[in-house]
């Protein structure tokens, strides 16, 4: 079946620097969404991307789908300590596309 | 105040009993959904329902069930089967199945001593 993986799995910078996470499917996606976890909290949704090449800002972050919609990237400029969290990408997968999550990419800023 | 509610927040049972984490939501979604969460790992699928009265394994369903018999309540059971059960559960819903934003509940921590 599909699988969406994500890289990295941990991120430390320091408040200021930049961040990506980049998610890859082994599969064509027909949209991929973006979700950010507060530690103790649960996924909200921060994005969804439909079409091939698409960009998408949200005032500091910065979300991308690949040409081949098999790929997806975000990130963030400048990053604040209320950056911090676990970032997921997910998209539809199987017979009824039901939605799944990448492993995520768990982000810690220091002060 | 629309949302998707999960209950309750923290949940002890001893091993060998079956235990079930509520799920409503009065967002008037088709699609619902069951994740498990362990401790810095991403979310993992057990079941979805695409619509009332139907459900479908996930990739992790040994060990749980569920039932959706109405639209806005997809209650899980964690059975004895299941064989480490203490994890985090999300509850999610979706206007349907694909292409619509997931409102994910507050979670049940679940813990079996």
């Amino acid at each position: 079946g599909q699988q969406v993986m994500q890289i990295p799995q941990y991120q430390h910078v320091q408040e200021g620097e930049d961040f990506t996470t980049y998610c890859n499917s082994s599969t064509t996606l027909s949209n991929i969404q973006w979700y950010k976890q507060r530690p103790g909290g649960h996924p909200v949704f921060l994005i969804q991307l439909v079409k091939s090449g698409e960009v998408k800002k949200q005032k500091r972050l910065t979300f991308q789908f690949g040409e081949a919609k098999k790929n997806s990237s975000l990130h963030i400029t400048a990053t604040q300590t209320t950056d911090v969290g676990t970032y997921f990408c997910a998209g539809p997968s199987g017979s009824a596309r039901q939605l799944t999550f990448g492993s995520g990419t768990q982000l810690t800023v220091l002060p | 105040d629309g949302g998707i509610t999960q209950s309750p927040k923290y949940l002890f049972r001893k091993e060998g009993q079956n235990v079930t984490l509520s799920c409503e939501q009065n967002l008037n979604h088709d699609a619902m959904y069951w994740y498990r969460q362990d401790p810095g790992q991403g979310l993992r699928l057990i079941y979805y329902s695409q619509i009332v009265n139907d459900f479908q394994k996930g990739d992790i369903a040994e060990g749980y069930s569920v039932s959706r018999e109405k639209k806005e309540s997809f209650p899980l059971t964690v059975t004895s089967a299941q064989k480490n059960p203490t994890a985090f559960y999300l509850c999610a819903s979706s206007v349907r199945l694909s292409n619509t934003e997931a409102f994910f509940g507050q979670g049940t921590r679940l813990t079996v001593v």
